[in-house]
């Protein structure tokens, strides 16, 4: 079974710094997705970015950008000059390929953005 | 575009008292999920489906059933409700060939069971 793990339950920045969270995973699959959904105070589940595993280049969505190393499970969201709408919850999520979709979240990290 | 459609948004329910969370999608796609999030947490995967006829347990299926009947519609059943239940539930939809497996999200149901 697949498991995703953030290890930050919490982060606050100042507003125009640049912040990453992390995200490591557990798998056996060698084909997959990796996902970063914002959930902001609206409950609503956004996609941010999406990275497929056998790209080597990195995904990058305007101000936000993914560092995904395969080798070490790992898969970090990079967002640039933070604005005060970034402050949401960010979850990682993974998803294979072969077989049945299921897609499977992290805990989430709490981000918070500060004027 | 309508998207991924969820009633209702609110429910309170009596311990042991039964009710069906609706979710229908217009996207045609073949996948569909069910996740509760609880207060503070990650989404846990309750049931999902491959495609109308197939369904089958995610990681917290205990209390709960499902049935898909046609691609748009994949409703969630709860039976004898209990406060452990509490929680919002989302569903989810998406399409299971590359590039276009994003999944997208209703827009939530805040359930509570006193």
């Amino acid at each position: 079974a697949q498991t995703v793990t953030q290890s930050q339950p919490e982060m606050s920045v100042q507003e125009a710094e640049t912040v990453t969270l992390s995200c490591t995973y557990d798998t056996s699959e060698n084909n997959y997705y990796l996902f970063w959904y914002k959930q902001p105070p609206s409950r609503q589940m956004i996609l941010v970015i999406r990275q497929e595993a056998y790209k080597q280049q990195n995904a990058t969505e305007n101000r936000f950008s993914v560092n995904f190393q395969k080798a070490a499970k790992s898969f970090s969201l990079k967002i640039s000059d933070s604005q005060l709408g970034d402050t949401a919850m960010y979850f990682c999520a993974f998803m294979k390929i072969q077989g049945a979709q299921k897609l499977v979240f992290g805990q989430g990290t709490r981000l918070t953005i500060n004027p | 575009n309508a998207g991924v459609t969820q009633t209702p948004k609110f429910r309170i329910l009596k311990i042991g008292q039964s009710m069906t969370l609706q979710c229908t999608q217009d996207m045609n796609h073949n996948y569909m999920y069910w996740y509760r999030q609880d207060p503070g947490m990650g989404l846990k995967l309750i049931y999902y489906s491959v495609g109308a006829g197939i369904t089958d347990k995610g990681e917290v299926p205990n209390g709960y059933n499902v049935s898909r009947s046609t691609t748009e519609d994949f409703p969630l059943r709860l039976e004898l409700a209990a406060p452990s239940q509490t929680s919002v539930y989302f569903c989810a939809s998406s399409y299971s060939q590359a590039p276009n497996t994003e999944a997208f999200f209703g827009q939530g149901t805040r359930l509570t069971v006193v």
